[in-house]
């Protein structure tokens, strides 16, 4: 059985920093996805990893895939206030079917 | 990507009842995909529904509790019968055009049961 275990699951920030947000899992997989979600909305797509070593990069978010490892990063520089939400990584397990990290609460204060 | 409207955006239902929550793409879609979201947690996923064969339930979940209908390649509802306060969640549907895609989520549906 697939799992997919995201760390840290609470995080509080301030604005200017940088952190990273890691994903593991436990079985292989060449695909994996990043999703934001601000409370009470739907899931909105960030990256798509499609291989090993690819690297996707939007505004002050940057996503990394190592399917060696079997982990993945979510690189925040500079946080900003709006860049608050719960971040879930995602694992294809074949068939389209997707397992879900337990989801990082990142606030970021002034 | 793929429009998803869901409907309803949000209901309270009385224990023992059942409620439908229908799913409606804006172009055709091979798979659709039903998934829970308890509160505060992650997303589970219930089923997947494929037009013209039966839904394929993950396990933990039945047939008889999430009974899946998908008539056609843009539509599909799920049915959460015999609601019990546990079935309180947030149940979403999502679909994806081709494997290189992200899915695509709909709003989803706040389900509340008294």
């Amino acid at each position: 059985e697939l799992k997919v275990e995201q760390n840290p699951l609470f995080l509080s920030m301030q604005e200017g920093k940088n952190y990273t947000i890691y994903c593991n899992y436990s079985t292989t997989s060449d695909r994996l996805y990043w999703y934001r979600q601000d409370p009470g909305k739907s899931l909105e797509s960030l990256f798509v990893l499609l291989s090993n070593g690819a690297v996707k990069q939007e505004g002050r978010l940057m996503a990394s895939l190592d399917t060696k490892a079997r982990l993945s990063t979510l690189h925040i520089t500079a946080a900003v206030h709006d860049l608050s939400a719960t971040y879930f990584c995602a694992v294809d397990m074949g068939a389209q079917k997707l397992v879900f990290g337990q989801g990082t609460r990142l606030t970021i204060n002034p | 990507s793929a429009v998803i409207s869901q409907k309803p955006s949000r209901d309270i239902c009385q224990r023992g009842t059942s409620l439908t929550i229908q799913c409606q793409v804006d172009s055709q879609v091979t798979m659709m995909f039903w998934y829970r979201q308890q509160p505060g947690q992650s997303l589970t996923l219930i089923a997947t529904a494929n037009q013209g064969s039966e839904a394929t339930y993950e396990s933990g979940f039945v047939i008889d509790k999430f009974p899946i209908s998908r008539p056609n390649l843009t539509f599909s509802t799920l049915t959460v019968s015999n609601m019990s306060p546990e079935d309180s969640s947030i149940y979403l549907c999502s679909v994806r055009g081709d494997r290189n895609q992200p899915q695509h989520f709909g709003d989803g549906t706040r389900l509340s049961i008294l």
